[in-house]
């Protein structure tokens, strides 16, 4: 089983809608957790954290489920610009930022 | 501004060449990092640096080799025993353990 799991996608979803992606984890003493957003040929650039009792910031909420090992992200009224590949990351210990391979995200008009 | 320059954007390497891909980060951060990411691949980590002098061995070192001299400048060499460098590397910087990394704009490099 991989440390880090998401569903590639992609997700091809029309303007407005609401998505939401899932990634497992599966090393439960993991630590941290956060959600990268990655436009295509640029680097991957912080998104949000993702806090226990969950968070939110404008249309983006973040969720972690340690009972089930998996963290959420949920996008609502999605704009074209939302279209780009999401990266859950996952920290175990002092330096292992374990990255997923990412959901692709494409929003259309 | 702050942030984490990287440099060159592109660089091809010839067969049997060394290249040295830079780092500059003036957020103040105490660890960096150099990742690879492949095409649908997640990203690899090469080699960390928690400290300045220190620095530790990732997933993928083989290929490779750092510095860190400064705490500012964390240098990656491709050497010549890495037979597949062609990828976009990714350098990063962090605070202290469990807080975001940021990154460069990375750099991609070829075979001619």
């Amino acid at each position: 089983r991989k440390e880090v799991e998401q569903d590639p996608g992609p997700f091809n979803v029309p303007e407005g809608a609401t998505v939401a992606f899932n990634c497992t984890y599966s090393n439960s003493a993991s630590q941290s957790f956060f959600w990268y957003r990655q436009d295509c040929r640029k680097e991957p650039k912080l998104l949000m954290s993702v806090y226990s009792s969950g968070n939110e910031d404008g249309r983006f909420t973040a969720q972690l489920n340690r009972a089930s090992q998996y963290i959420s992200l949920l996008i609502r009224d999605s704009k074209l610009s939302d279209s780009a590949t999401y990266l859950c990351v996952v920290v175990q210990g002092t330096y292992k930022y374990i990255f997923g391979t990412g959901t692709r995200l494409k929003v259309l008009a | 501004d702050g942030g984490i320059t990287q440099s060159p954007k592109y660089l091809f390497r010839k067969e049997g060449q060394n290249v040295t891909l830079s780092c500059e980060q003036n957020l103040n951060h105490d660890a960096m990092y150099w990742y690879r990411q492949d095409p649908g691949q997640g990203l690899r980590l090469i080699y960390y640096s928690q400290i300045v002098n220190d620095f530790q061995k990732g997933d993928i070192a083989e290929g490779y080799s750092v510095s860190r001299e400064k705490k500012e400048s964390f240098p990656l060499t491709v050497t010549s025993a890495q037979k597949n460098p062609t990828a976009f590397y990714l350098c990063a910087s962090g605070e202290v353990v469990n807080q975001p990394q940021h990154f460069g704009d990375g750099t991609r490099l070829s075979i001619l």
